[in-house]
């Protein structure tokens, strides 16, 4: 079954501090899609990034980059020198090929404080 | 270009009235999706349809219907409202060409059941 795990509920960091939010997941398929998004204040949902399940290059984006590791079902995300604009809550997501992408897991979140 | 569309943003109801949420979109995508978001349980996917007149039920169906008459359109029903279902709602879609499965939200729609 498919599972998506968020173990961190809350993080707290300084500015310019270096976060990293953990994704651990759970899928029987090896054709499998993975997912952020964040979540800031004012309640919108914004996509960041996808990969899929052959390709565990890691993924640079600005200040933003992803630890794709399928040995260990993981996907974390790392914010660089983070600000206060990072402040969000931010969701890992897996969806399965074999379901055409409809039965998306969401986990349950981590939500990211930035303190100036 | 506006994207994925949800109204009404707030809305408070009665036990027992019911209403209708609409989700529209202009992307041309195949796929729509109800979820709600409730503190600390991430998303739950209520119900989702592949195609213009197909639904089918998510993981937390109970108590709620859906519609999907036109491509552009995806309405979520409470026929009978319960303070159980007060939480944010959230539509979304995602096409199926190029078999990304990346979802685009609407803005939410905030609902309390008194």
């Amino acid at each position: 079954a498919q599972k998506v795990t968020q173990a961190q509920t809350e993080i707290s960091v300084v500015e310019k501090e270096d976060v990293t939010l953990d994704c651990v997941y759970e899928t029987r398929d090896t054709t499998y899609y993975l997912f952020w998004y964040k979540q800031p204040p004012s309640g919108e949902l914004v996509f960041l990034i996808r990969r899929n399940s052959f390709d565990e290059q890691n993924e640079i984006s600005g200040r933003y980059s992803w630890n794709f590791q399928k040995s260990t079902s993981s996907f974390n995300f790392t914010i660089t020198a983070s600000q206060v604009v990072d402040s969000a809550v931010y969701f890992c997501a897996l969806s399965e090929a074999w379901t055409g992408g409809f039965k998306t897991i969401f986990g349950a979140g981590t939500r990211l404080f930035v303190k100036a | 270009n506006a994207g994925v569309t949800q109204t009404p943003k707030f809305r408070v109801l009665k036990t027992g009235q019911s209403m209708t949420l609409l989700c529209a979109q202009d992307m041309n995508h195949e796929y729509m999706y109800w979820y709600r978001q409730d503190p600390g349980m991430g998303l739950r996917l209520i119900h989702y349809s592949v195609g213009e007149g197909t639904t089918a039920k998510g993981e937390v169906p109970d108590g709620y219907n859906v519609s999907r008459l036109k491509k552009q359109n995806f309405l979520l029903g409470l026929e009978s409202a319960a303070p159980s279902q007060t939480s944010v709602y959230f539509c979304a879609s995602s096409s199926i060409r190029g078999g990304t499965y990346e979802q685009y939200f609407g803005p939410g729609t905030r609902l309390t059941v008194t």
